[in-house]
């Protein structure tokens, strides 16, 4: 069956470092991959998306890489903020556009 | 005014009473969801519909009912609530194919945090 799954529940960086946030994925046949950031008490907030064909896309401040040969994306925030605390759902979609979605991975970053 | 609204925002019942959570959107998007998100599980779909027709059941749907009552509400009913049914739970909104936009973006309300005792 298919399966998203994020490499570590937690990553701790200092404000203005970069960040990088993994996740893996057991089956090919996706169309899309999704970042979510859900901030505590909020609902998960779309990020950015990338096609599958595609092995990059830039968004504001973040950069999402798909290598197709590990089966492996990450979310990557440039100049991490206060703001950027949140715990970061990878999804994937496939034909109908419902994502499934990974446990996520929860960001700290310290002043 | 928030776009995707949840009523209530916290519950607590009883084991085996009826309750339902209800969900409302202003954005006019056609397809809404259900979602449970459990410590460390992620979030899983429980039924989404596509239009006021259309009712799908997701991964998780068992013990769960839901009503499609216009395009603007979704609500979503359990039964006979139990103990593990104990979990925040996402109502979600997305835009249908060939409306232009990010088809993959979905809209998620604030949430309901349920507890059964």
């Amino acid at each position: 069956g298919e399966s998203v799954g994020l490499h570590l529940p937690t990553l701790s960086v200092q404000e203005g470092d970069n960040s990088i946030i993994n996740c893996a994925y057991s089956n090919s046949a996706s169309d899309y991959f999704i970042w979510y950031k859900q901030e505590s008490g909020k609902g998960p907030q779309f990020i950015i998306d990338i096609r599958s064909n595609m092995d990059k896309r830039q968004g504001q401040r973040v950069t999402v890489l798909l290598n197709k040969t590990v089966k492996h994306l990450s979310l990557q925030i440039a100049a991490t903020q206060p703001g950027d605390s949140a715990v970061y759902f990878c999804a994937r979609n496939r034909g109908s556009y419902i994502p499934t979605f990974g446990r996520g991975t929860s960001l700290i970053v310290h002043p | 005014d928030a776009d995707v609204t949840q009523t209530p925002r916290n519950r607590i019942t009883k084991t085996g009473k009826r309750i339902m959570l209800e969900c409302s959107q202003t954005k006019g998007h056609d397809r809404m969801y259900w979602y449970r998100q459990d410590p460390g599980l992620g979030l899983r779909l429980i039924y989404y519909s596509f239009d006021v027709k259309d009712i799908n059941k997701g991964e998780i749907s068992d013990g769960y009912s839901v009503s499609r009552q216009a395009q603007a509400k979704f609500s979503l009913s359990l039964e006979s609530a139990i103990p593990n049914q104990t979990a925040l739970y996402f109502c979600a909104t997305s835009d249908s194919l060939g409306t232009g936009g990010p088809y993959n973006e979905q809209f998620f309300g604030p949430g309901t945090r349920l507890t059964v005792l």
